[in-house]
């Protein structure tokens, strides 16, 4: 159980350009998902936290109007790299918890790669 | 201070070594305690899940909190190459989510 679907798992891109990446929480509804960022051997960096039907909280330096997230339903939130530069390239991963004394439950990553 | 610490290793043992695995943590506010796991471009893999103090077994896995001295571990025994992975702490106040850096893991045939 506690299975979080993301997709595409790698997007290629051209500079200017928008990506949408997509996650989906597949046998549970998620009262809230993060998106998170991962450079090369380092840890996680919260990006922002999503609950349904509300807008989204981000992190102090993330700026909200490139990396638009949007928490449609229960089951799914997505994440928009609007603009994309190369300086976006990344590992970005979503996760999603089922309540509050729930755990963390992430989807398998999606790789950005901007040309 | 950060948060959470977590000796980012690498640590190598040989096959079939126990292998143990710490985080330690400055906020008495967190309530519950999490280990992952991350392989190469992979998201992170939930393996164990606590929030009392005590031990936690699941399999090859148990999970240790101490809360008073504020230390969690992960032991791993019988270890496999398969676990060759990062390993994540984790720890919440129920409100966010704080990770260590992770703990690189390679086990050895």
């Amino acid at each position: 159980g506690a299975v979080v679907s993301q997709h595409p798992s790698r997007v290629i891109c051209k500079s200017g350009t928008s990506v949408k990446i997509e996650c989906r929480s597949l046998d549970f509804q998620a009262t809230t998902m993060f998106w998170y960022r991962q450079f090369p051997k380092q840890s996680l960096m919260l990006m922002a936290t999503s609950n349904e039907g509300s807008k989204a909280t981000y992190e102090q330096g993330v700026e909200k109007d490139k990396f638009l997230i949007n928490h449609a339903s229960l089951t799914l939130s997505t994440l928009t790299v609007t603009s994309a530069h190369p300086e976006d390239s990344s590992f970005y991963i979503c996760s999603a918890r089922q309540g509050y004394n729930s755990p963390l439950h992430f989807g398998n990553g999606t790789r950005l790669t901007v040309t | 201070q950060k948060e959470v610490e977590q000796d980012p290793g690498p640590l190598s043992v040989p096959e079939g070594a126990i292998v143990s695995l710490n985080c330690t943590y400055s906020n008495s506010a967190f309530q519950y305690f999490m280990w992952y796991r991350q392989y190469s471009r992979k998201g992170p893999e939930l393996l164990m899940y606590t929030y009392s103090s005590g031990n936690k077994e699941d399999g090859r896995f148990t999970a240790q909190v101490d809360k008073s001295s504020k230390y969690i571990s992960l032991f791993i025994r019988d270890s496999q190459p398969s676990d060759s992975a990062t390993y994540l702490c984790a720890m919440s106040d129920f409100n966010k989510f704080y990770f260590g850096s992770g703990t690189k893991l390679n086990v050895k045939p």
